[in-house]
């Protein structure tokens, strides 16, 4: 059971290339969501999916686009990568809406120079 | 302006003691809270969560408080060992009211466990 798997583990990237962040979990849950971690600030919420084909913006969305085409597939892209955008990017999971707890993948670490 | 906080970045005890790490939160309709542990270079796993109906959760070694008029949680480890060496991150949802059910974080306190 690999339950929330991210691809790639590790990325750099020039300033103004484009790149894609898979997430894919096999727990079929319906909600699904894109967090990026910097030193201090805890993780912050980019993009979430309340379900397939459906996507909504969180805290820190600007500079990110993602799509939910499959139920078990959660896509972040990067259009025009900025040095700002450097962090590690998690992906997470959560079953149903309400008090249940949300599981994450192993992290992508991205350097934009 | 964070919704969930925690103050203190680092914390040292000693093998066997008690470890208290504290976590404030400003929104009331969080009814939701859960502690998460985060290892160098992976991602976060879940350790204990609390609702807002209770004022206490226990699980083994972990026991989780909550203090809802003065919108405050801790999570205490006894005993406290190497292992438990890691950041925690305290994270808060509104349940059934927020549409996307996301986790608000804090920002981590990073426990070191010295033997």
């Amino acid at each position: 059971n690999a339950g929330v798997t991210q691809t790639p583990k590790f990325r750099v990237l020039k300033t103004g290339q484009s790149m894609t962040l898979l997430c894919a979990q096999d727990m079929n849950h319906e909600y699904m969501y894109w967090y990026r971690q910097d030193p201090g600030m805890g993780l912050r919420l980019i993009h979430y999916s309340v379900g397939e084909g459906t996507t909504a913006k969180g805290e820190v969305p600007d500079g990110y686009n993602v799509s939910r085409l499959k139920k078990q597939n959660f896509l972040l892209g990067l259009e025009s990568a900025a040095p700002s955008q450097t962090s590690v990017y998690f992906c997470a999971s959560r079953l149903i809406r309400g008090y249940t707890e949300a599981f994450f993948g192993q992290g992508t670490r991205l350097t934009v120079v | 302006d964070q919704q969930v906080k925690q103050n203190s970045p680092s914390l040292s005890v000693q093998e066997g003691r008690i470890s208290i790490l504290n976590c404030d939160y400003t929104n009331s309709m969080f009814d939701y809270f859960l502690w998460y542990k985060k290892y160098p270079a992976e991602g976060p796993t879940f350790l204990i969560s609390i609702s807002s109906i209770k004022d206490k959760n226990e699980d083994g070694r972990f026991t989780v408080f909550l203090n809802k008029s003065a919108k405050h949680l801790s999570l205490h480890i006894v005993p406290s060992q190497p292992g438990d060496s890691a950041v925690y991150f305290c994270a808060a949802s509104a349940g059934l009211t927020n549409a996307g059910n996301m986790l608000t974080f804090g920002g981590g306190t990073r426990l070191m466990v010295k033997p």
